[in-house]
């Protein structure tokens, strides 16, 4: 099917554990994005990328790394997992053209504990 | 820093109008204004965009003040599918920035 696709969609993991969140696309977008949104609040970019290997920090990046070895897919990592990284975390892609950023195309989300 | 101020709530009855105001008086002249929404336990999804001229499609319409220092989406006839938080987002060369957005309840 062709979209954006997160997995897993929920996931509890330990403080100190490493855990990877998923992210794939198939429209073949030159963008993806990680965004995170914390109950109440708008989202916070954490890392972008341009095109494979090229990545790019957001606005809040400490304690993720990105890779991007292929277009169409996007991995978030969280190396050693805190609680203060309990959130909900989006994955979007898109193009960018005259008006910028074009239309985003936003994945459903990966619900993530820290406990 | 978002660097668009919108209210923090607003209300609508079902078929009724709504506007959505936002407030972008640092705008640069390349800036585009992008809307986006997001419904409940779901991503955002894109509404609509402009620069100057007002903009309309199947879900909205976006009228950009003649300064561009506001604008305001425009639902023309609310439902309960439209109850969501509405994102207004100024981008130019750099990833969109999200604020924390309108969240429009639509009564019945």
């Amino acid at each position: 099917d062709a979209g954006i696709t997160q997995s897993p969609r929920y996931k509890i993991t330990e403080t100190g554990r490493q855990v990877t969140l998923m992210c794939h696309q198939t429209w073949s977008h030159s963008y993806m994005f990680w965004y995170r949104q914390d109950l109440g609040h708008g989202l916070r970019l954490i890392y972008y990328s341009a095109a494979a290997d090229i990545t790019d920090k957001g606005e809040v990046p400490d304690g993720y790394v990105v890779s991007r070895s292929k277009t169409e897919n996007f991995p978030l990592t969280l190396e050693s997992a805190t609680r203060s990284q309990t959130s909900v975390y989006f994955c979007a892609s898109g193009e960018r053209g005259l008006a910028g950023f074009n239309e985003q195309y936003f994945g459903p989300g990966t619900r993530l504990t820290v406990t | 820093d978002a660097k668009t101020t919108q209210p923090n709530s607003m209300e609508s009855n079902e078929e009724e109008p709504v506007h959505l105001p936002c407030n972008h008086s640092t705008i640069s002249g390349t800036d585009y204004i992008h809307w986006y929404r997001q419904l409940p336990s779901q991503g955002p999804e894109y509404v609509i965009h402009g620069l100057t001229s007002n903009v309309n499609n199947r879900m909205a319409s976006l009228a950009i003040a003649e300064d561009r220092k506001s604008s305001t989406l425009i639902l023309h006839r609310a439902t309960l599918r439209d109850a969501a938080v509405y994102y207004c987002i100024r981008s130019g060369n750099t990833p969109l920035v999200f604020g924390k957005g309108t969240r429009l309840s639509v009564i019945a």
